[in-house]
């Protein structure tokens, strides 16, 4: 059982939005603002999307966006397009012992 | 740019120990960055294995500890992973990655490497 909580799955078609959650605890997602998101390609390392919570890094389109709200984080992708889909993670530090946790995955099909 | 490559066996006998190495183009292990390992078994999710800072200060997976070490050696610029013990359970592709100290997150990635747990 992973730390965080995602939907093991979500859909969309061509130029719709979806929002992918990942829930966790005071102890980790609602007690800092450092939670990533990662996209995986199968056979493919992760890419870092988003990072504290709602940055991008450059090169990622703004497309991808995220957000936090108590102890859940949220990836919201509009404008959705094939190459989209893939596995998305997110990530969380959770304080000086456990350090860092990640959910369990979510697969995006864009139907 | 910063590049990682993973190397090491591909297969491991139980109850043995899995050694990877972490090499890095492009920038300095010796920067104001942790260093860390990610594992994935297959099918499945990704898990925090640990990290270890230039100073040579590490962080471990509480649910690993006692199994591991992590290195750095600045004179070839890479890093190591050294988790003993193994089981099939430990059969995953592990990657290395560059841990952002300012916020936590990992920017850079290896491509991964497959580790099976097997007599």
């Amino acid at each position: 059982q992973s730390a965080l909580t995602q939907p093991r799955s979500v859909s969309g078609s061509p130029g719709q939005s979806v929002t992918i959650s990942c829930t966790g605890t005071s102890s980790d997602v609602g007690g800092y603002n450092y939670v990533s998101w990662y996209q995986q390609h199968p056979g493919k390392a992760p890419k870092l999307l988003i990072y504290d919570v709602t940055k991008r890094p450059s090169g990622v389109p703004d497309r991808f966006s995220g957000s936090k709200s108590g102890n859940t984080a949220s990836l919201t992708i509009s404008g959705l397009q094939p190459e989209d889909e893939a596995d998305y993670y997110c990530c969380s530090y959770a304080g000086g012992y456990t350090f860092r946790v990640f959910g369990g995955g979510t697969k995006l099909t864009v139907l | 740019q910063v590049q990682l490559q993973e190397s090491g066996p591909g297969l491991v006998k139980p109850s043995g120990t899995l050694s990877l190495t972490c090499a890095v183009s492009g920038g300095s292990i010796s920067s104001a960055h942790w260093w860390g390992w990610v594992r994935q078994p297959p099918g499945k999710g990704l898990e925090w294995i640990g990290q270890t800072f230039h100073s040579g200060s590490t962080n471990y997976n509480p649910s690993l500890q006692s199994r591991l070490i992590m290195s750095l050696d600045k004179s070839n610029n890479q890093f190591s992973l050294n988790l003993s013990s193994v089981t099939a359970a430990d059969t995953a592709v592990y990657f290395c990655a560059r841990d952002r100290i300012e916020g936590y997150y990992f920017d850079y990635w290896g491509q991964g490497i497959l580790v099976t747990v097997s007599s």
